[in-house]
Parts: C-alpha cells; structure tokens; sequence
C-alpha cells in the first residue's frame, strides 16, 4: 500500500542552522506531495506541496523537491528560526483518491 | 473567507460512552474528510463525506460513523469508546477546485480523552 516514512526525530539545531528533514514515499500510483506543520496544540497548516515529478514546493524559506527516481521529498531551509519549531508531516495523496497518507511526523526545536 | 472550525476543542468521556464531534467546513467547500492522530503519530484517515455520502473510508471500525450535512459541515460519531480512542481528531475540508491539486484544508481539531 501507500506509506510515508520520515526521518525520525526529534531534532534539534541552533538559530541560523541548515535544515534537512529526509522523507522517501511508497505508492501505488501517482502522488501529489505534501509537507504540514502543527505547532503546539494546533491542527495541520499545509507548509507547501508538489504535484508532478521535479517540481519545487517553497514557502516561507522552506523547500521541497519531487524525487521519483529517489521516491524522495526532503525538506530544507537555509537559515532555521526558534519560531521554526514545531512538528513536520510528510504527506502524500494519489490522483483522484480521498486519504492524504502522513508519516510519523519529525519534531523539530530550534534553540536561540 | 472563514477557515475550518471544529467543537468541542476538548473532551473527555469514559469508556464505553458515546462521543459526538462537529465540522464546519470553509466557506465554498463541500468535501469533509476526518482523521484521528494518536499521540506521537501522523494523522490517520477515518472517512471523507461529499454531497451527504461516505466518499471512502480508512481501516476504522464501524462504530465510527459520521454524517455530511447539505449546508456541508458534518460530524463524527464514536460509539462504545476505549481507551484507544483517546486522539486528537481532525477535520479537513476540500472542495473540487481544491481536489484538483489535492489540496485539503485542516481545522484545529478535537481533543478526545477516554478514561
């Protein structure tokens, strides 16, 4: 079936640090890909995404490129601020299908 | 544009009781879609409603039922609670323009704890 795995946290890196959060998917068709953020006691904000095979989902200083051939869709930031610090989801869902399929989610604290 | 709501933000039941949960979906949406997140986990797909049908459904039991009602919020309903139970659930909205780049829209949840 369709699974996410991530990397597995949690991390924790200074202000200012480099940023890469691994996630590798399995499908059984074609995905469109997701990254969400949840910070404490909030639901699901979508970070940014991707539909097709080498396009780059950026937002907020965040990016993510479609891999098929590496079925990868890592998470990066240049320059990692305190308020960065949340939990991250790696999602993906198939064409036409209903369910969005999350990893375990990578907890991320950025300290001052 | 008002953005996904959910009620109760907290509740607690015991075991063996019944829960009823609520959705109101943004504004032009007419897809819900719900999702249980245990502690630690990524979300969990329950069922999605479109047009006051289940649209689908994830590996939950029965006594998860729900209802999309025609001014498109809905609800969850759990019967027979256990412990297990005990999430964060959550509710997405969608609609066709959004399903197009499957995108879907969360609310802030519910906290359900089952003692």
């Amino acid at each position: 079936g369709d699974s996410v795995t991530q990397m597995e946290g949690p991390v924790t890196l200074s202000e200012e640090a480099f940023l890469t959060i691994n996630c590798t998917y399995t499908a059984t068709g074609y995905p469109s890909l997701f990254w969400y953020v949840q910070y404490p006691g909030e639901g699901l904000q979508l970070l940014l995404k991707a539909t097709k095979a080498d396009d780059k989902g950026s937002n907020k200083g965040f990016e993510a490129t479609y891999r098929k051939e590496t079925t990868s869709f890592h998470l990066e930031k240049g320059s990692v601020q305190v308020s960065d610090s949340a939990v991250y989801f790696c999602a993906l869902i198939i064409q036409g299908a209903q369910k969005l399929v999350f990893g375990q989610g990578t907890r991320l604290t950025i300290n001052p | 544009e008002t953005g996904v709501t959910q009620s109760p933000t907290h509740l607690i039941k015991t075991r063996g009781q019944q829960v009823t949960l609520r959705c109101s979906s943004q504004s032009g949406h007419n897809t819900v879609s719900w999702y249980q997140q245990a502690l630690g986990q990524g979300p969990q797909f329950i069922f999605q409603y479109y047009r006051e049908e289940e649209n689908g459904r994830g590996n939950f039991p029965p006594r998860f039922s729900g209802l999309q009602f025609p001014n498109y919020s809905s609800e969850l309903n759990v019967n027979a609670l256990e412990l297990d139970d005990s999430a964060l659930y959550l509710c997405a909205s969608s609609s066709v323009r959004t399903s197009r780049n499957n995108e879907q829209f969360f609310g802030p949840g519910t906290r359900l704890t089952v003692l």
